[in-house]
């Protein structure tokens, strides 16, 4: 399979556990994204990475959360001091970066996603 | 901040018959790109179709066609020949050329009746 993947698929959590998620991108993809999605809801962006570089980060990304992409392939995703609200779907996309002018552009591909439940 | 809207949480369509679903966008920029994403259950969500903000012609992907009306900032679905593999989750997501945030809607569940 060479699309997206991600692990855990689902995790459930104590409130102040830390729990960390891994995503996995099409290989030759240096674009990687993060997003959250709650329950009726559209995912909500948190992060991107240019292979090892992260180089825009939302608001919504606290003090709690850290991503990184050491080597420009895979990326994690960490929660520190999990709360309650923090339960949600948590999605990965990568892309290619536009090789071409402003207008060019290059799709994301999403993985299945990590379901995390704090209890 | 760019904001979309999807006025329809929930829509039907009888198999094999035509459904649009309708989206609204707010933005100041003059380029941007908008789509359509569909996220089946328990599925990873994958783009149905693209709109370029600089074309004026309407995008198409087989049974699958966009209404883009720029000056009103609209940015409408349609199916046609609606099949049961349709039925998902409908996503209206809006990106500009500079940037690399997406902005999404918060979708349309779309049931499709046999």
């Amino acid at each position: 399979d060479t699309g997206v993947s991600q692990n855990p698929r689902h995790k459930i959590t104590k409130r102040g556990q830390n729990v960390t998620f891994r995503c996995d991108p099409i290989s030759e993809h240096n674009r990687l994204y993060w997003y959250r999605q709650t329950l009726g809801q559209g995912p909500e962006f948190l992060t991107y990475f240019q292979n090892e570089a992260q180089l825009e980060k939302s608001r919504l990304l606290s003090d709690r959360f850290s991503a990184e992409r050491p080597k420009g392939s895979f990326s994690t995703l960490e929660i520190q001091r999990t709360e309650q609200g923090d339960s949600a779907m948590y999605l990965c996309a990568s892309s290619l970066r536009p090789g071409g002018g402003p207008s060019s552009y290059n799709e994301q591909f999403f993985g299945p996603g990590t379901r995390l439940t704090v209890l | 901040a760019q904001t979309v809207t999807q006025s329809q949480p929930e829509m039907s369509v009888q198999e094999a018959e035509t459904v649009t679903l309708s989206c609204t966008y707010d933005t100041s920029e003059s380029d941007y790109y908008l789509f359509w994403y569909k996220q089946p259950p328990s599925r990873q969500m994958i783009l149905v179709i693209r709109q370029e903000a600089y074309k004026q012609q309407n995008a198409t992907e087989n049974r699958f066609s966009v209404n883009f009306q720029k000056a009103a900032k609209s940015f409408s679905l349609k199916i046609s020949d609606s099949q049961l593999g349709d039925a998902a989750m409908y996503f209206c997501a809006y990106r500009s050329v500079a940037g690399n945030q997406f902005y999404f809607g918060t979708g349309t569940s779309l049931t499709v009746i046999p």
